[in-house]
């Protein structure tokens, strides 16, 4: 079965910082850009960052360039997502996503990140 | 940054009656236009890529129209299980700065 399964969210200040990871399965992995995408409570979904097959290209949105960090390990089969600098405006349901020619057909169950103090 | 915008915000339908859904792109995005469903407390599902082609195990009632800047999502019977909310998103910007709408609540009339 074709999986995405992300850990690593929780509570945190504004200013500090987290690591979500995304454990692959059922699919050859570094056969596919990955991708984060994120959904604040009752908004709408917004795009993140990108990564390529070898983790040697990624793209991010500018609301968070500079702030976070895609990555990627393929003998692990994980994508991983380095948050610092946390704000409230970050609290949202984070989705790690499989692209597949650039739309998203496998998403992970999803992990809920809250800021605040 | 392209800039999608649906509506209606909320749309309520009958089942059985059909519904429109409409996405509207601030410039060309060609047919890179894809649609999501997404039920309360799970993550989204892809309904339809290339603004027409409708992803693996979607019921036929769901057909997606449109080019350019102006793209439709039709469900032509509503069942019960297509109340949800519908997200137009597009994947024509390189590098991929894939915008989202903000969403269509199908609700229940």
């Amino acid at each position: 079965e074709v999986q995405l399964v992300e850990s690593g969210g929780g509570s945190v200040q504004p200013g500090g910082s987290l690591r979500l990871s995304c454990a692959a399965s059922g699919f050859t992995f570094n056969s596919y850009w990955m991708a984060w995408v994120r959904q604040a409570p009752g908004r709408g979904l917004e795009w993140l960052a990108s990564i390529n097959l070898d983790g040697s290209e990624t793209f991010y949105v500018d609301s968070v360039k500079g702030r976070f960090t895609i990555s990627r390990d393929n003998a692990k089969r994980s994508l991983y997502l380095e948050m610092n600098t946390l704000q409230a405006a970050d609290t949202a349901v984070y989705y790690c996503v499989r692209e597949d020619h650039s739309t998203y057909v496998v998403w992970g169950q999803g992990s809920l990140v809250t800021v605040s103090s | 940054e392209i800039v999608m915008t649906q509506s209606p915000a909320t749309l309520s339908v009958s089942p059985g009656e059909r519904a429109t859904l409409s996405c509207r792109a601030s410039q060309s995005v060609g047919t890179n236009l894809a649609w999501y469903q997404q039920k309360p407390g799970q993550a989204p599902r892809l309904l339809i890529s290339g603004a027409s082609t409708r992803a693996t195990g979607i019921p036929v009632r769901f057909s997606g129209s449109g080019s350019g800047t102006e793209f439709t999502l039709t469900i032509s019977s509503l069942q019960s299980e297509d109340f949800a909310v519908y997200f137009c998103q597009q994947y024509k910007d390189w590098p991929p700065m894939y915008t989202f709408g903000q969403g269509t609540k199908l609700e229940i009339k």
